[in-house]
């Protein structure tokens, strides 16, 4: 089993839909929690970190962590073409390893 | 300096020569991390630095890879007998460290090819 494992892709969502990304890891003293984007031939950019159960909202973006469960995902609302990129799951431990998982890529269709 | 920088952004290296890659973290952050990421794939762990430390060296793919870190800031990562395998883009990242809510800041990545 993977440490941290996305759905896999790639996901297509027509402009203005929600897209939902999903992520599990399997290491429970996991700490933190990061969104990271990556667009074809860039570095990844963060976009969203969680620390506590629950939702946290930045714009657009919400992300939701279960540490009973696990799971962590990101929700895009209102999706927009430059949203089309490759979405990176990032566990960090308390060690400070910071693990991805090997990403969901994501279409936005106009 | 303003971000992670990395040296060189491109090499072209000949089958069983050795290659430094070189990171210039942000100044201040005391992690430092290595990943690889082939073409289409996700981040491969490397190495990951605290000060000039390497708690954690267990991604290192074989012997041929080493890495270190001095004055708790230029990090080079060292192939040496570099195979075909090993081309990829290389990329570093740091951050605070100490600080479980510290994010990684990326460079811009090395691209190796190895021909």
């Amino acid at each position: 089993q993977k440490e941290v494992e996305q759905n896999s892709g790639p996901l297509s969502v027509p402009e203005g839909a929600i897209a939902s990304l999903n992520c599990t890891y399997s290491d429970r003293v996991s700490q933190s929690f990061f969104w990271y984007r990556q667009y074809s031939g860039k570095s990844p950019e963060l976009i969203m970190s969680i620390y506590s159960n629950g939702d946290k909202e930045d714009g657009r973006f919400t992300a939701q962590l279960n540490k009973a469960s696990q799971y962590v995902s990101l929700l895009i609302r209102d999706s927009q073409p430059s949203d089309s990129a490759t979405y990176l799951c990032a566990v960090r431990t308390n060690a400070g390893k910071s693990t991805f998982g090997d990403g969901t890529t994501l279409t936005v269709k106009p | 300096g303003a971000g992670v920088s990395q040296s060189p952004s491109n090499k072209v290296t000949e089958k069983g020569k050795d290659v430094e890659l070189r990171c210039d973290p942000i100044s201040g952050h005391t992690a430092l991390y290595w990943y690889r990421q082939s073409l289409g794939q996700g981040l491969e762990f490397l190495i990951y630095f605290q000060g000039n430390s390497a708690p954690d060296k267990s991604g290192l793919p074989s012997d041929r890879f080493s890495a270190e870190r001095t004055g708790g800031s230029v990090s080079t990562l060292t192939i040496q007998r570099t195979q075909q395998e090993d081309s990829a883009v290389y990329l570093c990242a740091s951050s605070k460290g100490g600080q479980y809510n510290s994010p990684l800041h990326f460079g811009n990545g090395t691209r190796l090819t190895v021909t």
